[in-house]
């Protein structure tokens, strides 16, 4: 995905440990966000950002937090990954607050074992 | 809460007939309403969206239509092709930072 970037790809991990989930972009845009996603659920929101340093929570802030030192970086933190976090998680990122579309990355497949 | 409600599930088609993708919303205060493709092992891709001040929108051979009173919006693809196989979002934006998706609907198009 142009401008957009999510790494790692796939991680498996074990329970009890700290992951950290990084996603990089080079469009500029102001928001980005934090998405998980679970069969059965779509797309729900973890956290987002509106700016360097300013961040807040989704739906399901729980377990996770979120830093932004930069405009170009946004990193998702799992303090000490459980099984229910296993799932799909993507980036996204936006050049508005509302009316806007989408760009998400290409994902990162995590797995806690 | 916000809900976004997405019918069918699954949807299978013969290559060249039409599909439709029907989502509900529950917040009246929904104002933007995109729809986006995910192909296998990549992320979702925004594919066309509308606002609430305009009932249809049309792009080749996709169009969306919005029904703000009983709240229903919808996805028509038209002569579909094999590539057009993948799982398919409707969202919903309430305002702000929030936006609703729905659960998906995974189409298939037989050649």
């Amino acid at each position: 995905d142009a401008g957009i970037t999510q790494s790692p790809r796939h991680k498996v991990t074990e329970t009890g440990t700290p992951v950290t989930l990084r996603c990089h972009q080079t469009e500029n845009h102001r928001y980005m966000y934090w998405y998980r996603q679970d069969p059965g659920h779509g797309l729900r929101l973890i956290h987002y950002s509106y700016g360097v340093k300013d961040t807040d929570k989704g739906e399901v802030s729980d377990g996770y937090s979120v830093s932004r030192s930069k405009t170009e970086d946004f990193l998702l933190t799992l303090e000490s990954a459980t099984s229910s976090q296993t799932s799909v998680y993507f980036c996204a990122i936006s050049g508005g607050q509302e009316g806007y579309g989408y760009t998400f990355g290409s994902g990162t497949r995590l797995t806690v074992v | 809460g916000e809900n976004v409600e997405q019918h069918p599930s699954t949807l299978s088609v013969q290559e060249g007939d039409s599909a439709v993708i029907k989502c509900t919303y529950s917040d009246s205060a929904s104002n933007y309403f995109p729809w986006y493709k995910q192909e296998l092992g990549k992320g979702p891709q925004l594919i066309i969206d509308i606002r609430s001040n305009v009932g249809e929108k049309k792009d080749q051979r996709i169009a969306v239509t919005l029904n703000k009173t009983a709240k229903h919006f919808s996805l028509h693809i038209t002569e579909t092709q094999p590539e057009d196989s993948a799982v398919y979002f409707c969202a919903a934006n309430t305002g702000g930072f929030k936006t609703i998706f729905g659960a998906g609907t995974r189409l298939f198009v037989k050649a």
